[in-house]
């Protein structure tokens, strides 16, 4: 069974960078398949997709907020990891680590999430 | 604003059924893929349909999916008050914002 775990700090001052990291077990990153991936919950509870990253380390980031996410990953630990710099009040939200299927033909596309972590709350604040 | 709208709200009895809409267009629904997710209260989304129509193993055959042109629907029936939670509808949006994109989500309360 694949689990997921996020860790990181809870406070992040604004202007700072956000920075999380999420464990894999029960299965290994560099098996390759799957697109790992960020997603956060505003407290209101919409969702928005952030990006995602390949084991080889082939990144595609979310359009509105590609000039401030980075994602990386290191398969020795089995983990990777989501930056967000920048922050401002509007980025409090709780952020998830989630395993991403996706496929593309170029005339249709398939992106689902069928595993998640338990997800962690970040606040922006002073 | 999410990119695919959904019903803020919907409601039904223990044992009756329910349907909740989620709406796009020709970039998103129209040409892929659709999930849903449950969310319980306090918990992550958890993986109910994918691809339109297909339960993960574990997902009991009450929850059902389909869709047609730009517009997907979650079925749910024979209600349970273990139900009552948030759906969400998830899909990759091929515009020049291409991305995974989700819409804004459905409480449903089981009366």
């Amino acid at each position: 069974q694949v689990q997921l775990q996020e860790s990181g700090p809870g406070l992040v001052k604004p202007s700072q960078t956000l920075s999380l990291t999420c464990t894999v077990s029960g299965g290994s990153i560099s098996s390759g398949g799957y697109y790992w991936s960020w997603i956060r919950q505003y407290p209101g509870k919409g969702l928005e997709w952030l990006g995602y990253i390949y084991y080889s380390g082939s990144t595609y980031y979310n359009p509105s907020l590609k000039s401030r996410v980075t994602i990386s990953v290191d398969t020795s630990k089995n983990h990777f990891s989501l930056k967000l710099s920048s922050v401002t009040a509007a980025d409090t939200a709780v952020f998830y680590c989630a395993r991403g299927n996706y496929a593309s033909s170029g005339y249709w596309a398939q992106y689902y999430f069928d595993y998640w972590g338990q997800g962690t709350l970040v606040t922006v604040s002073s | 604003q999410s990119v695919l709208t959904q019903p803020p709200s919907v409601s039904a009895a223990p044992g009756q059924k329910v349907t909740i809409s989620c709406s796009g267009s020709s970039s998103n629904i129209g040409i892929n893929y659709v999930s849903w997710y449950q969310q319980l209260p306090g918990t992550a989304p958890k993986l109910l349909i994918y691809d339109n129509n297909k339960r993960p193993s574990g997902i009991p055959d009450r929850f059902s999916g389909s869709k047609s042109g730009t517009s997907a629907t979650l079925g749910i029936t024979g209600l349970q008050t273990g139900d009552e939670a948030d759906y969400y509808c998830g899909t990759w949006d091929s515009s020049l914002s291409a991305g995974g994109v989700f819409g804004g989500g459905t409480k449903l309360t089981v009366l």
